[in-house]
């Protein structure tokens, strides 16, 4: 079974600042598709950022990055010049070729003014 | 273009009642997904389609769970007879393939059961 795991329950940063929300995988897939959601107080699920595993290069979408490291089976997402708007929990995903989409359980996120 | 839409946003029903989740997916996406969202257990697959075709039901709680897809554009999730501990954030997803493709999600569905 595959399994995704976020271990940090709880991060805060400064506004303006940059941080990282961690994740790793476990699975014997060779191809797979990797995202980061974000659920602010809302609960809308809204996609963040992509990665394809066969694609060397890091996902970046605006002020949202990865660090994708397939031998180590990590998928960071980094944020830079956090804003408000960006307090939420996000929520990394896995889904290897015909099987389904695993949530690891997700990280809050708390910007401080 | 308007994204995944569900109805209602809030239900609160009393135990026994029957409960109807209803979706409408991305026009030209052809797969659809119904998860459950809970603290104790996080988001979980229920069911998903393609192509109007269930496909995957293995994450369907029991038999008073049953979903449907008559057509493309339309999708429900009935609950009969609902319990309390049905209560949860239901959220429906569709997707342009099937599986291979990035998951949009709906505003959900916030079921509380007396």
């Amino acid at each position: 079974a595959q399994t995704v795991t976020q271990s940090q329950p709880e991060m805060s940063v400064q506004e303006a600042e940059t941080v990282t929300l961690s994740c790793t995988y476990d699975t014997s897939e060779s191809d797979y598709y990797l995202f980061w959601y974000k659920q602010p107080p809302s609960r809308q699920m809204i996609l963040v950022i992509r990665q394809e595993a066969y694609k060397q290069q890091n996902a970046t979408e605006n002020r949202f990055s990865v660090n994708f490291q397939k031998a180590a089976k990590s998928f960071s997402l980094k944020i830079s010049d956090s804003q408000l708007g960006d307090a939420a929990m996000y929520f990394c995903a896995f889904l290897p070729y015909g099987e389904k989409l695993t949530f690891g359980t997700g990280t809050r996120l708390t910007i401080i003014p | 273009d308007a994204g995944v839409i569900q109805s209602p946003r809030h239900e609160v029903t009393e135990m026994g009642q029957e409960v109807t989740l209803r979706c409408k997916p991305i026009s030209g996406h052809n797969s659809l997904f119904w998860y459950r969202q809970t603290m104790m257990r996080g988001l979980e697959l229920l069911i998903y389609f393609n192509n109007n075709v269930p496909i995957d039901d293995s994450g369907m709680p029991e038999d008073r769970f049953s979903a449907k897809m008559p057509n493309a554009s339309f999708s429900t999730l009935k609950i009969q007879p609902s319990e309390p501990r049905d209560s949860a954030v239901y959220f429906c997803a569709s997707s342009r393939g099937r599986q291979h493709y990035e998951q949009y999600f709906g505003p959900g569905t916030r079921l509380t059961v007396t």
